[in-house]
């Protein structure tokens, strides 16, 4: 199975400041059809998993532009310009090119 | 819009069985792949499976094989998952999603 490695586990910021979460992947995302299924996903506290990213950089159409993913093969990143309060929650990447699917152990960002 | 409503909380004995819904709206059920994932307590997530609901068509996660069984029923665009032999090691909340749409979750505990 692809392995998915975030870091840091946690991030603590002030609003206003700017995120920066890394994910690798264990192989290569690009898969055969030339796409690469890397997304990205928030959690908030008590809630279901909300869609952020996908195909590594592509920001779905609710999610604000202070948001955006970069990266290719196996090394991405997502980055938040800068934080608001409605961004703290628990972000995983996760893999659609490979089965199984699998996801990043997570990266919590706490406020200040 | 896209709505994916799933049924409640269920607790449940050990060595039986249970039978969760994801009801689909807002869009051609028969059209998109419907995943299931499973998320232990305070930890990240694991993805069980899919079902392909225009043929009934399955891939799964190795682990999940003989655990879980994936269905669809067409006329009420509803996906069901059915979880086998439950031990403690089953109790999580379990997720549906449809490209990047999650349900609210199930809450299964198994305890005697």
């Amino acid at each position: 199975d692809v392995v998915m490695t975030q870091t840091p586990v946690s991030l603590s910021l002030a609003i206003g400041q700017p995120a920066s979460i890394s994910c690798k992947s264990s192989q290569s995302l690009l898969g055969t059809s030339g796409k690469t299924f890397l997304n990205w996903i928030l959690q908030r506290p008590g809630q279901s998993p909300k869609r952020l990213i996908y195909q590594v950089s592509k920001l779905y159409s609710e999610v604000p532009d202070r948001f955006s993913g970069s990266g290719s093969e196996t090394e991405f990143t997502l980055k938040i310009s800068r934080v608001e309060a409605e961004d703290l929650g628990v972000y995983y990447c996760w893999q659609g090119t490979h089965f199984p699917y699998t996801f990043g152990a997570g990266t919590k960002l706490e406020l200040k | 819009q896209v709505k994916l409503l799933q049924s409640g909380a269920a607790l449940v004995k050990p060595g039986a069985s249970v039978k969760m819904s994801c009801k689909a709206s807002g869009y051609t059920f028969t059209d998109y792949w419907v995943s299931w994932v499973k998320q232990s307590h305070g930890k990240s997530l694991e993805w069980i499976g899919e079902i392909y609901p225009n043929s009934g068509a399955t891939n799964f996660n190795e682990k999940f094989k003989g655990k879980a069984t994936l269905t669809v029923d067409k006329s009420t665009s509803t996906a069901y998952m059915e979880l086998s032999r439950l031990t403690s090691e089953d109790s999580a909340i379990y997720y549906c999603t449809r490209s990047a749409y999650w349900g609210q979750g199930t809450l299964v505990t198994v305890s005697s």
